[in-house]
Order: structure tokens, then sequence, then C-alpha cells
């Protein structure tokens, strides 16, 4: 079935670089946005941005900017965010989503990832 | 900060109906029809339950529903159910923010 599957569980000191991976399947990839949402501890859902797949377009929160890089590879439909500079404060739950195109589900995330757990730790 | 306002909580018994709002601006909420709602499980991925404001995606039941007025937007669950405790959010196109989320409701079935 229709599905996005991410990396696992990561667990980095401060100042490090996290890339996570999120693998589609069961649709064709290009024509889609995949986004970034992540979810801090009691806190609640983040956009983080998004990358076209069919232009390598991006959009980035401002928060963020400077620190995040979101890339894909069409050969084997995976999405990649990779966040620097680690702080405490970045320690989540990263989540990837397919976003809805004009013809079904406008800008609403219909497909979403399991999750991948990123800790920030000395 | 949250771009767009949520309750904190909301509760109700079974078989009551229960509403969210998610107050926004003029340049989120009310700026396109494109208002999506997700409920949110503990250790689950969020869920699409309404988008494009009021539309439901197949296979989700009809007991919920969306609305919006101006700028705020509402998500209505009638027929309560146990199964629908869970945390439900907002989010909505911003031209000039892209996507912006509500801070999140947590919905209590007594």
């Amino acid at each position: 079935q229709v599905q996005l599957v991410q990396s696992g569980e990561e667990v980095k000191q401060p100042g490090a670089s996290v890339k996570v991976s999120c693998k589609a399947s069961d649709y064709t990839f290009t024509p889609y946005t995949i986004n970034w949402v992540r979810q801090a501890p009691g806190q609640g859902l983040e956009w983080i941005g998004w990358i076209s797949v069919y232009n390598g377009n991006t959009n980035y929160a401002q928060r963020l900017q400077g620190r995040v890089t979101m890339t894909t590879d069409t050969s084997t439909s995976t999405a990649y965010m990779e966040l620097r500079s680690l702080r405490s404060d970045d320690t989540a739950i990263y989540y990837c989503a397919r976003l809805g195109t004009a013809t079904s589900y406008y800008y609403a995330m219909d497909v979403w990832g399991q999750g991948t757990t990123v800790t920030v730790s000395s | 900060q949250s771009a767009l306002t949520q309750p904190a909580s909301v509760s109700g018994s079974p078989g009551q109906s229960i509403t969210i709002s998610c107050t926004g601006t003029s340049s989120d909420v009310g700026s396109h029809d494109l208002v999506s709602w997700y409920q949110h499980r503990p250790g689950k991925a969020p869920k699409l339950m309404i988008y494009e404001d009021t539309k439901r995606p197949s296979g989700i039941s009809n007991r919920f529903s969306g609305s919006k007025s101006g700028n705020t937007a509402s998500l209505t669950i009638s027929g309560l159910q146990a199964e629908d405790e869970a945390d439900y959010y907002c989010c909505s196109y911003a031209p000039t923010k892209n996507l912006v989320f509500g801070g999140g409701t947590k919905l209590t079935v007594l």
C-alpha cells in the first residue's frame, strides 16, 4: 500500500548533524511534495519545511533556515532531511508526510511516515 | 507560540458532540479554503481527518466534519466514541509562511 518508511532512531551530541530518510512506496514519487514535521516532547506539531520532488524547490520554516537542508533521490524514491548544529531543543520525533496536489487533498498531508526519534544529548 | 490558536483541551461523554476551534488571521485561515485537521494518538503518526476546510478523506467516519467562518475553522465530532480520544491539530496554508499548525487540542472522552 502507499506508504512512507523512515530511517531509525538517532542519538546525537550537541553540534552534530543528523540526516533522516523517508522512502516512498506504491505511488509515483515525482508529482508530489514531501513535508517534514516534528514534535518535541510535550509540545505540538511544528512544520519544518517542504521539498518539491518534481523540481527540487524547497521552503523552510524561518526558525530553521540555515540549519536544515531537504533533498530527494528520485532513483530510489527517497527524501532526506538534514539538520545541522544540533541543540538539545532539536530533540523530537521527526515525521515526513506527503502533501496533496491540486487534484487531491490540496495542501493537506495525506500519507505520513512512522516517525524518527532524534535525541540530542551530551 | 503557535500561529493558530486552539483550545488546550476539550472533553465530552460518549454519544455527545464536541467542537474544536482553530483561530488564525486573514493571512492564513481566512486566506484560502485550505485548512486541514489531523488526529494524533500517542506513538502513532498523525492521521488526516479533514482537508480543504470541509472535505473528508475516504475511510474517515462522517461523524467528523469541518467548517469555517472568516478566520476561524472548526472540527466537530458527533456521536463521540472512546476511540476518538486523541490530540487534534489544525493546519493552514499561509502564503507567507507556507504551512502553520495550531497548538493542538487534547480530546478526552469521559
